[in-house]
């Protein structure tokens, strides 16, 4: 089955910017996700991508895609201290009626002011 | 913004007892699951739910574990006889197509 991994821990200065990366295992994920995790908190949906695109940005985050090396990034430009928090990349191989999301262990961000 | 909500936030049991983990799905929505994440892991899929079947269940929801939509809004996840490793963040999400996929607030089960 699907295997996602992610690094787990990266810090930045405020204002810089934030990479954070993925690798998953099965290049049939057609869907690939980025959730945020605060403290105490549920899981957000911050974003996600179809695997037909190579990049999406949405305001400060841009998502790349890489499929032949199946590596997906998260970058949050201008960092703030607020985007502290564990990020989660997640996979979808849908078929079957199968729909169950893999996480990765998710990088815990720490914003340094 | 519609959300998924769950209570309790906190439930705290004693080993064998049963507990029943509620959701409220956003209500348009069709498809709905619950994912577990045991402190310091990863968030692992239990069990997805359509058209008031399971749809598709992993190696963890054995026979302890249920799952029930009893009305039009709510979605529970029961445990007949908890364990202590059955002790978790629960988490319930719901979609209205299947490859998008919004969490709750999750509720932290305390087996003692």
């Amino acid at each position: 089955g699907e295997d996602v991994e992610q690094s787990l821990f990266l810090s930045v200065r405020e204002g810089d910017s934030s990479v954070i990366n993925c690798t998953y295992t099965d290049s049939s994920s057609t869907y690939l996700y980025w959730y945020k995790q605060e403290p105490g908190a549920g899981l957000q949906l911050l974003t996600y991508i179809f695997s037909n695109m190579d990049m999406k940005q949405d305001q400060r985050l841009t998502v790349l895609l890489n499929k032949k090396d199946k590596h997906l990034s998260l970058r949050i430009a201008d960092t703030q201290t607020g985007d502290s928090a564990i990020y989660f990349c997640a996979g979808l191989v849908p078929g079957a009626g199968s729909y169950q999301l893999t996480f990765g262990k998710g990088t815990k961000l720490s914003v340094i002011p | 913004e519609p959300e998924v909500t769950q209570t309790p936030s906190h439930q705290v049991t004693q080993m064998g007892q049963e507990v029943i983990l509620r959701c409220v799905p956003i209500s348009n929505h069709l498809y709905f699951y619950w994912y577990r994440q045991i402190l310091g892991q990863k968030v692992e899929f239990l069990v997805s739910f359509y058209n008031n079947e399971i749809s598709e269940k992993s190696e963890i929801f054995d026979d302890q574990f249920s799952v029930e939509r009893p009305d039009g809004s709510n979605f529970t996840l029961k445990i007949r006889s908890t364990k202590l490793e059955d002790s978790a963040m629960y988490f319930c999400a719901s979609s209205g197509q299947p490859d998008t996929q919004y969490f709750g607030p999750g509720t932290r089960l305390t087996v003692l």
